[in-house]
């Protein structure tokens, strides 16, 4: 079974802290996202990385950073978190080919508050 | 560009009868179609997706959509919902080399 974990389920960080989500997953896959998902807004991409040290922005990468040293590990930066950045926020991954054919995987998500 | 359409947000069905979740795209090139699911407190999982040939597919859980190129649709059946199928229902498009894009999402309440 194709397992995506994230590093916390529930965060509550300051405005203005530098926040860091972490995700890994363990079925070697190439691709890797970050989504943040907002009510009535779906899933919006911010970034995403289709190689070790390789990244792409997304439709939404204002705010955020991303970090690929490990196949296995995305992360997420916040570098100054703001409190529009409250959100959930899921890592996803899939095996390699066309970014858009291959199925992803998602972790259970991260519920982040900024006051 | 690509896009995705959900119209409804909510959809109230009563437990064992019929239901549709409708589904819209439009995309400047062939397509690649999906259905997640996502139940409480957990991440999306996969339903079923649509990458070429018959435009009728079937999922899991007895969840099938059919693919209509004509009306650019994508539209999620099920003949006889239970209370588990209570959930929050994706539908995604991608044109292939593109990244894929997520409809807004449709919360389908089973009723006892």
């Amino acid at each position: 079974d194709v397992k995506v974990t994230q590093s916390s389920r529930y965060l509550v960080k300051r405005t203005g802290e530098k926040v860091f989500l972490e995700c890994v997953q363990d079925m070697d896959h190439e691709n890797m996202f970050w989504y943040r998902q907002d009510p009535g807004l779906g899933l919006r991409l911010i970034y995403f990385s289709y190689d070790v040290k390789m990244k792409e922005k997304g439709d939404i990468p204002e705010g955020y950073s991303v970090s690929r040293e490990k196949k296995e590990r995305f992360s997420l930066i916040l570098e100054s978190a703001s409190t529009n950045q409250t959100s959930m926020y899921l890592c996803a991954s899939s095996s390699s080919g066309l970014a858009g054919f291959r199925e992803q995987y998602f972790g259970p998500g991260t519920r982040l508050t900024v006051t | 560009a690509q896009s995705v359409t959900q119209l409804d947000s909510q959809v109230p069905v009563f437990e064992e009868a019929p239901v549709e979740l409708r589904c819209n795209y439009s995309s400047s090139v062939s397509v690649y179609l999906f259905w997640y699911v996502q139940y409480p407190n957990q991440g999306l999982q996969l339903l079923l997706k649509y990458l070429s040939g018959s435009t009728l597919v079937k999922g899991i859980n007895g969840f099938e959509a059919e693919f209509n190129k004509s009306q650019t649709s994508f539209h999620l059946r099920k003949p006889s919902v239970h209370i588990s199928d209570t959930a929050e229902y994706f539908c995604a498009v991608s044109g292939g080399y593109q990244k894929v894009t997520f409809g807004t999402g449709t919360k389908l309440q089973v009723i006892p």
